[in-house]
């Protein structure tokens, strides 16, 4: 398997624009999990799905913010408008069953300027 | 809630020598925990996880961890150090209480000087 296949692996956007990462979840894999990585703040959890069904957002920072998983192996967050401070590192990753890990993406790293 | 704590920033082992590094945790209910690295602009990659069962894990690369229930702590270990293992660890917890909440410590900057 190809693992967690993220992209872009690079982004650079103005201030105020709409930012779309993606995500690809290893085959059978019925968790996704979406991450933010910052300096100040380390590894913060966002969003999961259970089979496609968002379980838990209260990591989503704002409004501005949105994650979708139309199917089991396709998963966007995306950033309307986006701002300087949501310059990070954001990750995804999946796992299968409960009592398992989860696997990680190489990450996209977002830089708003 | 669940909650990781990694009290040093950074540890500085010589080649050759044995590392720990330090994770405390807390949660309310059964702990799951795992031990994570990452190299420079990499993801993390998993490197062991305690369950259930013996307290004493191993993983990847000749790492392990001991659990341990009274002091509610999983520190990572290796008895031999190598210049390689210079990269940045993260220990995480699940508590069954929370669903598949997976919480990080803020990570620990390994390094192993030559």
């Amino acid at each position: 398997d190809a693992g967690v296949i993220q992209s872009p692996r690079h982004e650079v956007t103005e201030m105020g624009q709409e930012v779309t990462l993606r995500c690809k979840p290893i085959s059978g894999h019925d968790y996704l999990f979406w991450y933010r990585q910052t300096m100040m703040r380390g590894l913060e959890l966002l969003i999961y799905f259970n089979n496609n069904v968002p379980i838990d957002d209260s990591g989503m920072p704002e409004d501005r913010f949105s994650a979708k998983m139309p199917n089991a192996s396709f998963s966007t967050l995306k950033i309307q408008p986006s701002e300087p401070r949501d310059s990070a590192v954001y990750f995804c990753a999946s796992l299968r069953g409960r009592n398992t890990e989860a696997f990680f993406g190489q990450g996209t790293r977002l830089t708003v300027v | 809630a669940q909650s990781v704590a990694q009290p040093e920033d950074q540890v500085n082992v010589a080649e050759g020598n044995p590392l720990t590094v330090k994770c405390t945790y807390s949660v309310s209910g059964n702990p799951y925990l795992f031990w994570y690295v990452q190299y420079p602009n990499r993801g993390l990659q998993f490197l062991l996880k305690y369950i259930t069962g013996d307290n004493l894990v191993k993983g990847s690369y000749g790492f392990e961890a001991e659990f341990n229930k009274s002091q509610t702590s999983f520190h990572l270990k290796k008895p031999s150090a190598l210049v390689s293992d210079s990269a940045l660890y993260f220990c995480a917890v699940r508590d069954d209480n929370y669903g598949q909440n997976f919480v990080f410590g803020p990570g620990t900057r390994l390094s192993v000087l030559p």
